[in-house]
């Protein structure tokens, strides 16, 4: 079974600038969370989509957003982006079932000038 | 909101020593708790979970053990290895994780030294 992907890997923009990244989950697998991680910050949950609805969220400005797709393939937008949105973008997909493990994918690196 | 703390940040161990791991949660409904182990670059992976109606969870090298009254859980890694050598994130959730909101500790970087 091909695990989680995400695209693209790596990512520079400027600041002003929005950004979509897009991860493919497991396949099976409905709920797909989003999170970021920063050196500082550690891993911070961003928000999660199950059947094509936003099911949590996380403690994130508006400029943070997401959909699903009827293929649970999830996209993660930034809008006007800021210096310190600079992180390692990782998504994970789980079956969202009790004590089931969320699976990660590689990440994107956002680089923000 | 619930909070995890994670300690020590950083941990340095010979080879063939144990590695203790310490993190408290605040809420008290939190009642799944994964440990992540991240090698350098690569992607987070699960090493070891338990649900809060067991008080310990064994897998080889790795046991975790969980303390509901006084909120905190450790992860113990015996007879260390070199591979070892990670960082190892802590989290909790509600109803068991199935809403994929995992809150994380901010890690500790486990060096293993030959």
């Amino acid at each position: 079974k091909a695990g989680v992907t995400q695209t693209p890997r790596y990512l520079i923009k400027t600041r002003g600038q929005q950004v979509t990244l897009s991860c493919s989950p497991i396949s099976g697998h409905r709920s797909v969370s989003w999170y970021q991680q920063t050196p500082g910050q550690g891993l911070q949950f961003l928000f999660e989509y199950f059947s094509e609805t936003q099911r949590n969220k996380g403690n994130f400005p508006g400029r943070f957003s997401g959909r699903q797709f009827s293929n649970s393939r999830s996209e993660m937008n930034v809008s006007t982006l800021e210096l310190g949105d600079s992180a390692l973008y990782l998504c994970a997909s789980s079956l969202r079932k009790s004590y089931n493990e969320q699976f990660f994918g590689p990440g994107t690196r956002l680089t923000v000038l | 909101g619930e909070n995890v703390e994670q300690h020590p940040s950083t941990l340095s161990v010979q080879e063939g020593d144990s590695a203790v791991i310490k993190c408290t949660y605040s809420d008290s409904a939190s009642n799944y708790f994964p440990w992540y182990k991240q090698e350098l670059g690569k992607r987070p992976q699960l090493i070891i979970d338990i649900r809060s109606n067991v008080g310990e969870k064994k897998d080889q090298r790795i046991a975790v053990t969980l303390n509901k009254t006084a909120k905190h859980f450790s992860l113990h890694i015996t007879e260390t290895q070199p591979e070892d050598s990670a960082v190892y994130f802590c989290a909790a959730s509600m109803k068991g994780g199935s809403q994929g909101n995992l809150i994380f500790g901010k890690g500790t970087k486990l060096s293993v030294k030959p």
